[in-house]
């Protein structure tokens, strides 16, 4: 079975650039989530979606960061314009299966490292 | 609120000595609890996970938490540790529901010395 798939790997730009990051998850994981993770720190959640809908988004940046998943399988997490501080990887990770049975684990893809010059 | 503490950011550990990462969590609820690994440059792999029974759980590569719910603790253990373990490792806590997302802690790195 594949696992959650990124890209790109790796992407670098000038501060004012727009990026975009894209994720397929796992097959028949309705949940994705994006997550932060700057250099030596934990990944925080930016947002979660529950197939097309995104339920949690609060702690997404609106003014500059946007995400879709409109037909509920991959997604795509932009940010226009790109800041200094924006320098980061980005995970994607996905979750689900059948009920009774998933226990909250969060399968991850490889993420997309951003560096902002 | 909900969170989770790592106490060490990082640790050094010689090859063949045992190794204890240690992890307190706040959490309202009954915690599901997990333990992800992250090599250089690669997304995190689940070691292992605590949702119920055994408070002490075997994961992959050898490693084993222990859940002390007085302690809100659930440190991560491994008796004899390899030169290849040497990573980032994270403890993160969630609701145990399809669908929730999981709050992790700030990492511990660990470097082995031969």
């Amino acid at each position: 079975e594949a696992g959650v798939v990124q890209s790109p790997r790796y992407k670098i730009i000038e501060k004012k650039q727009p990026v975009a990051f894209w994720c397929n998850p796992i097959s028949g994981h309705n949940t994705l989530y994006w997550y932060l993770q700057n250099l030596g720190q934990g990944p925080e959640l930016l947002i979660r979606y529950e197939n097309e809908e995104a339920v949690d988004d609060s702690q997404l940046p609106k003014d500059r960061f946007s995400a879709e998943r409109l037909k509920g399988v991959d997604s795509t997490l932009k940010i226009q314009p790109a800041e200094l501080g924006d320098s980061a990887v980005y995970l994607c990770a996905s979750s689900g299966g059948l009920a009774g049975t998933n226990t909250g684990e969060l399968f991850f893809g490889e993420g997309s490292r951003l560096t902002v010059l | 609120a909900q969170s989770v503490t790592q106490p060490d950011i990082h640790i050094t550990v010689s090859e063949g000595a045992s190794l204890e990462l240690r992890c307190n969590y706040s959490y309202g609820a009954t915690p599901y609890l997990f333990w992800y690994v992250q090599s250089p440059g690669q997304g995190l792999q689940l070691l292992l996970k605590y949702f119920s029974g055994d408070t002490l759980v075997q994961g992959i590569k050898g490693f084993e938490a222990e859940f002390k719910r007085s302690q809100s603790s659930f440190n991560l253990r491994k008796p004899s540790v390899h030169w290849s373990d040497a990573a980032e490792y994270f403890c993160a806590v969630g609701a145990g529901q399809a669908g929730t997302a999981l709050i992790f802690g700030k990492g511990t790195t660990l470097s082995v010395s031969s």
